[in-house]
């Protein structure tokens, strides 16, 4: 089993849908727990960190629930600036540990 | 910007070949990671370095190897490169004890 484990996609939505993204890890002991965005051709950068209580960036939430290890990230009111892979991201430890990365799950929007 | 550079930005090598990456961390973190990621798939970790010793190794192959200068930057070399390693090669810098880490853009290696 792979330790991060996303749905590939490709998620093709209209403008202004909702779209929620979905993550499991295998490891219980997984500490700290992202988000990146990654646009085609180009690095991956932190979207957001993901904590117990959930989280909220303006149109973006995540939520993380460690029972069942699992991760998720809703976009509301989608924008055609959306449109990239968006990277499920686990640390095993606190700190500056080594990123697992998920492969992926690609978002085009739509107009 | 991340402030994290690297060079070259592309790069095309024959099979047994030697390369060297180059990575140029943010100004003030001592820590660099170097990931391996090839096309479709998430970046996957190759070692990190912290004042200038290997701190930590994944599931890479010995002809993998680095080096962190006084200055924090890092060399990535790979020898008896294989078709298989053509793939986008991210360095990403960070302070030790926090958790977020900052990618450079990436060389993209091909080899034929």
């Amino acid at each position: 089993r792979k330790e991060v484990e996303q749905d590939p996609g490709p998620f093709n939505v209209p403008e202004g849908a909702t779209v929620a993204f979905n993550c499991t890890y295998s490891n219980s002991a997984s500490q700290s727990f992202f988000w990146y965005r990654q646009d085609c051709r180009k690095e991956p950068k932190l979207l957001m960190s993901v904590y117990s209580s959930g989280n909220e960036d303006g149109r973006f939430t995540a939520q993380l629930n460690r029972a069942s290890q699992y991760i998720s990230l809703l976009i509301r009111d989608s924008k055609l600036s959306d449109s990239a892979t968006y990277l499920c991201v686990v640390n095993m430890r606190r700190g500056n540990t080594p990123l697992v990365f998920g492969k992926g799950t690609r978002l085009s929007v739509i107009a | 910007e991340t402030g994290v550079t690297q060079s070259p930005t592309h790069l095309i090598k024959t099979r047994g070949q030697q390369v060297t990456l180059r990575c140029s961390s943010q100004s003030g973190h001592n820590t660099v990671s170097w990931y391996q990621q090839a096309l479709g798939q998430g970046p996957q970790f190759i070692f990190q370095y912290y004042r200038e010793e290997e701190n930590g190794r994944g599931n890479f192959p010995p002809r993998f190897s680095g080096l962190q200068f006084p200055n924090y930057s890092s060399e990535l070399n790979v020898n008896a490169l294989e078709l298989d390693d053509s793939a986008l090669y991210l360095c990403a810098s960070s302070l030790v004890a926090e958790e977020t880490q900052y990618f450079g853009p990436g060389t993209r290696l091909l080899v034929l």
